[in-house]
């Protein structure tokens, strides 16, 4: 299984709500991730996930909180979000190879978030 | 923030015709990746370029690396209407595992059938 799967495909929330997006991997990778991707911009990295530990925040605001249950599981809950925040939020995962270095990242679909 | 500027921003070719796309970045790496997105779809990893390697090659795609002018290119040879995508090159940049990827702005690649 080569894959990653995204849990909504599409959500639509409003101001007050709190939801989560879910993302799982069965390929034994033990880095996860997620990004934040904008239309016509490049995917911005959110968080990192290493051995299930948080190992990178790139200063993203409280109201997205991640979560690693395990090391096939991600979850990235979203609370009291603002409009700009609609995006596409991609999920990806990663092997360690030789040498200790991270090679590619495989991609979920995403989740396409609008905030009303 | 982006560490890649790629260039150009779109690029419209006819099928059949080789398409380059080029991207530079700022600091040292341990290696190179080159992905591409289909329009509101995931990332697809298409190859891997490490630090000491000049050249790769992986069927219809050829791709170049040159760490003294911090910059990269990517061919996609006889081109085809499938190949019409978002292309995004993406460095490790000073982070040590390499598990930290950061995207240049991408080339929006249109192949006219």
């Amino acid at each position: 299984d080569t894959e990653v799967t995204q849990t909504p495909k599409h959500l639509v929330m409003g101001m007050t709500n709190k939801k989560s997006l879910k993302c799982e991997q069965h390929m034994g990778h033990r880095a996860m991730y997620w990004y934040k991707q904008k239309a016509k911009k490049p995917p911005e990295l959110m968080f990192v996930y290493s051995y299930e530990k948080l190992s990178i925040n790139e200063s993203v605001p409280s109201r997205f909180s991640p979560e690693c249950p395990n090391s096939s599981l991600l979850n990235l809950h979203l609370h009291a979000l603002q409009p700009e925040d609609s995006a596409l939020y991609l999920c990806a995962s990663s092997q360690e190879g030789s040498w200790g270095f991270y090679n590619e990242q495989f991609f979920g679909p995403g989740t396409r978030l609008t905030v009303l | 923030s982006q560490q890649g500027e790629e260039d150009p921003q779109a690029l419209s070719i006819q099928e059949g015709e080789n398409a380059t796309m080029n991207c530079s970045y700022k600091t040292s790496i341990n290696n190179l990746q080159w992905y591409r997105q289909n329009s509101g779809r995931g990332l697809v990893h298409l190859i891997l370029i490490r630090s000491n390697e000049r050249e790769k090659h992986s069927g219809r795609l050829r791709v170049t690396l040159d760490t003294s002018k911090k910059s990269s290119s990517l061919l996609i040879t006889a081109s085809r209407a499938a190949d019409t995508a978002s292309y995004f090159c993406a460095t490790d940049g000073d982070n040590n595992a390499g598990n930290m990827l950061t995207f240049g702005g991408g080339t929006r690649l249109m192949v006219k059938p």
